[in-house]
């Protein structure tokens, strides 16, 4: 069975500096890891995904996410933090190989950012 | 990207009625549908998977005739929570994938049960 962990409910940065959210996932073969943002009472919004090509992924807003297999990690990076960023994240992995199979959510991380 | 369309928005029910949420994929064939539940600070939870003309698959614990889920065709699948209860009351989202994207998913449906 495949699972992801998010390992802070909450991080807090200043606007300007860097993020790091970070996630760990367990998977029997070569997942599907995607991260989104969620803002309040809002639905989900992609923010990249990992399909066993580069494992460097590049998504909106400035983020980006580096698959390193030998950690079983799939951080979620910004070099500089602004107001806006200020939102849910999930990190999250599919279920079945591919690209449309049931997703399996990790618990979410709170980014605040301070002005 | 593919643009799903969730409605309504928001509801408020008296307990004991019904509601019904709709899932539409406007701009592709969505061959699965998922719906999910999400508590206040908490994380999504998979409810259960549908795909187009065959019977939903329920998660365990979901209780599959207090949430009827219907996908009649490949654009739209329904949600509907019958005899509601205040306890019923969270966000729903809905996504919906084919075989060859990933899960898009729609705007959620915050429900009220008074």
């Amino acid at each position: 069975a495949q699972s992801v962990t998010q390992l802070d409910s909450h991080v807090s940065v200043s606007e300007g500096t860097p993020v790091l959210l970070r996630c760990n996932y367990s998977s029997s073969y070569s997942p599907s890891l995607f991260w989104y943002v969620q803002h309040p009472n809002k639905g989900l919004q992609l923010l990249l995904k990992y399909t066993s090509a580069a494992t460097l992924v590049k998504g909106i807003n400035g983020f980006e996410a580096e698959f390193k297999k030998s950690e079983t990690s799939f951080h979620l990076t910004k070099p500089s933090a602004h107001m806006s960023d200020a939102a849910e994240y999930f990190c999250v992995v599919s279920e079945q190989k591919g690209q449309g199979g049931k997703l399996i959510f990790g618990q979410g991380t709170e980014l605040s950012v301070k002005p | 990207g593919a643009v799903v369309s969730q409605h309504p928005s928001r509801v408020i029910c008296k307990s004991g009625t019904s509601v019904k949420i709709e899932c539409r994929s406007l701009d592709f064939q969505a061959t699965t549908m998922f719906w999910y539940r999400q508590f206040p600070k908490k994380s999504l939870m998979l409810m259960a998977t549908s795909n187009e003309g065959s019977k939903a698959t329920y998660e365990q614990g979901v209780e599959k005739d207090k949430f009827l889920i219907n996908h009649a065709s490949l654009t739209l699948s329904t949600l509907t929570v019958t005899s509601a209860h205040p306890e019923d009351s969270s966000f729903y989202i809905c996504s919906a994938s084919s075989e060859v994207t990933e899960a898009f998913f729609g705007q959620g449906t915050r429900l009220t049960v008074v």
